[in-house]
Order: C-alpha cells, then structure tokens, then sequence
C-alpha cells in the first residue's frame, strides 16, 4: 500500500545543533516533495518545497533534500533555536494538486 | 489579504445532529482543499475543488460528508448525520498554480474547526 513515514519519535536536540528529520516513502513517484511546520493549535505552514530533478533545495538555516532512488527526503535546521520546536510535516505530490501528508515528527529544541 | 478564514473555530454537537463548517479561501486562489487531523490518523485530505469545481472526493469517509463550493470565496464541510468518530479539527487551505513564491502548490491552510461530538 501507498505509504508515507517519518520519525515517529518525538526529536530532542540542543539549540545550536542541527535538526535532521526523514521522510521516506512507498509506492509513490512524486513530482514535488513539500515541508511544512504546525505550532499547536494552529494549521500547517509551508516552508520548502523540492522538485524530483532537484538534490538539494536550502532557505536560510533550512536544507531540504531529495533522493529519488531511496525514496527519501532529509529536513535539517541548522543553529536550532527554542522557536524551531514544533511539528514537521513532509507532504508529496500524488498527481495533479493532491497531497499526501505524512504523520509529522515533534521537534524539541532545549536551551 | 487575511488569510484562510474558518468559521466556527470550536463546535460541541451531540450525535446526530447536523454540522456545517465553513471557510473562505484566500482572493485569487483557484484551489481549496478539505483536510481533518486526527492523532491517529494525522492530516487526511478529504475532497479538492479547482476553480469551484470538485475534482477529487475520494477521501470523504462515506456518505454522511458533503461539500460544495458555490462561489470563488466560500466552501462549506457538512456532515449529517454527524458521529463521535467524526471529532477531528477539520481545516481548509487555499493555493493557486505555481504559488505566490513560483513554488507551486503551496498550501495556505486556516486555523481550523476543532469539532467534538458526543
């Protein structure tokens, strides 16, 4: 079956360190890859999108990058701060403007 | 322009009854969506609209759930009869071709019905 995962652990890090998050998936050939952040109580917010002919894709202490062949993206966030913790979602493209959400990995990010 | 509006914020209703939720898609986008998060099955698209029209409901769990777009600025979530099973928060979000960044598809989501019933 059609299957998107990421960490499904909460991610616990120091501020300053680099954030790394994964999203793998199955079945799926997607044309575009995106990330998103929910704070709680709220909707999700667009962060990055990466295109299946593109490797890597970075904004400003964000990279984003994309492996066709492992069927994988990586999130970092280098120099965490406390204002990074929130959830993360990756989202793929599943044709035409449909979106698949995975189930979000929950950032900490301690002083 | 004040993002994507979704009204009522909070619903309480009992077994049974009807619930009509609401949004408002952000001026000039030409595409809403209908999502609802569940903790344990996270962010589910339910049914897409572009251009008023709706193209693809096959996430709208069964017949109970209904939604229309009568126009470019308003689209409506009903449920009838509504469940316990249907508590959620149910969101809307808005988006246009390549996206205001060039990104494409970029969502614009609101801040959510948070719906229980009992």
């Amino acid at each position: 079956s059609q299957k998107i995962e990421q960490n499904s652990e909460a991610l616990n890090i120091q501020e300053g360190k680099t954030a790394t998050l994964t999203c793998n998936y199955t079945n799926y050939s997607p044309a575009y890859l995106q990330w998103y952040r929910q704070d709680p109580g709220r909707g999700p917010v667009f962060l990055l999108l990466i295109r299946e002919n593109e490797k890597e894709k970075r904004k400003e202490r964000l990279k984003v990058t994309f492996d066709t062949t492992l069927k994988q993206s990586l999130f970092h966030i280098t120099a965490s701060q406390p204002a990074d913790s929130a959830t993360y979602l990756c989202a793929l493209e599943t044709g035409g403007f449909k979106t698949i959400f995975g189930a979000g990995t929950r950032l900490f990010v301690k002083a | 322009d004040a993002g994507v509006i979704q009204s009522p914020r909070h619903e309480v209703t009992e077994m049974g009854q009807e619930v009509t939720l609401r949004c408002k898609p952000i001026s000039g986008h030409d595409y809403l969506f209908w999502y609802r998060q569940t903790m344990m099955r996270g962010l589910e698209l339910l049914i897409y609209f572009n251009n008023n029209v709706p193209i693809d409901d096959s996430g709208m769990p069964e017949d109970r759930f209904s939604a229309k777009m009568p126009n470019a600025s308003f689209s409506t979530l009903k449920i009838q009869p509504s469940e316990p099973r249907d508590s959620a928060v149910y969101f809307c979000a808005s988006s246009q071709l390549w996206g205001t960044s060039g990104e494409g598809n970029e969502q614009f989501f609101g801040p959510g019905t948070r719906l229980t019933v009992l």
